[in-house]
C-alpha cells in the first residue's frame, strides 16, 4: 500500500534563506510523486511531479525536489524563500492500482520578513 | 484553473438535513474527484467519476453519494448531514486518463454542520 509522511507540520524560515520540506513515502512499486501548494482559501496547485524520469525535478517558482529511492524520500527545496511562498504544501503519491492519490498531512511554511 | 467552479463556496446546515455540493468544469475532462480536507488528515478521496454515469467509491465514502449526468457536472450529496461531515470539500479533475497527470482543483466549499 502507498503512504506518505510529511515529517514537519510547520516550518518557519527567514526571507532569503533556503527552504526544505521533507517527505517520505512507502510504495510497493515505482511511484509517481507530486508536490502541491495551497494558498489560503484556494484549491491546491501543482508545484512539480516525478514520474520515473530524471530524479531531480524542477517545478514552478524556483522549487525543486529530488527523488531518492534508497531513502524513499522526495524532499522539496528552494534556495531562497520569498514572502509569497508562505502557504501549505502537500506531498502526494499516486497509486495506479487503487486509482487514488494519497496525500500527506501537509506542511505549513511561514516566511519571516 | 481548468475552469472548475464549486458551488456554494460556503454552507451552514443543520444535522439531519440533505446537502448537495456542485462541481462544474469547462475543460471536458473525463475524470472528476471529490475530496475532503481536514486538519491532520490532508485530503481524502470521497468518490470519483471516470465518465458520465460512471462513479466509484473512495476511501471515505460512507454518508456520501455522487451523480454525474453530464460530463461537466459532478454532484456530491450528503443525504443526512452529520457534524463529522463538517469539512472543506474540493473537487478536482485530471486532464489525462492516468493519475500520473496533475490534478486541477476548484477553490473548495466550506461546509459547517451544526
Amino acid at each position: 500500500a502507498q503512504s506518505v509522511t510529511q515529517l514537519d507540520s510547520h516550518v518557519s524560515v527567514s526571507e532569503g534563506t533556503p527552504v526544505l520540506l521533507r517527505c517520505n513515502y512507502s510504495s510497493s512499486y515505482s511511484p509517481s510523486l507530486f508536490w502541491y501548494v495551497q494558498h489560503p482559501n484556494k484549491g491546491l496547485q501543482l508545484l512539480l511531479k516525478y514520474t520515473s524520469a530524471a530524479t531531480l525535478v524542477k517545478g514552478i517558482n524556483g522549487f525543486e525536489a529530488e527523488f531518492k529511492k534508497s531513502e524513499t524520500s522526495f524532499h522539496l527545496t528552494k534556495p531562497s524563500a520569498h514572502m509569497s511562498d508562505a502557504a501549505e504544501y502537500f506531498c502526494v503519491v499516486s497509486d495506479r492500482r487503487a486509482n487514488n492519490l494519497f496525500f500527506g498531512t501537509g506542511t505549513r511554511l511561514t516566511v519571516i520578513p | 484553473d481548468a475552469g472548475i467552479t464549486q458551488s456554494p463556496r460556503h454552507k451552514v446546515t443543520e444535522t439531519g438535513t440533505p446537502v448537495t455540493l456542485r462541481c462544474h468544469q469547462t475543460e471536458n475532462h473525463r475524470y472528476m474527484y471529490w475530496y475532503r480536507q481536514d486538519p491532520g488528515h490532508g485530503l481524502r478521496l470521497i468518490h470519483y467519476s471516470y465518465g458520465v454515469k460512471d462513479t466509484d467509491k473512495g476511501e471515505v465514502s460512507d454518508g456520501y453519494s455522487v451523480s454525474r449526468s453530464k460530463t461537466e457536472d459532478f454532484l456530491l450529496t450528503l443525504e443526512s448531514a452529520t457534524s463529522s461531515q463538517t469539512s472543506v470539500y474540493f473537487c478536482a479533475t485530471v486532464a489525462g486518463d492516468s493519475l500520473d497527470s496533475p490534478l486541477h482543483f476548484g477553490n473548495g466549499t466550506r461546509l459547517t454542520v451544526t
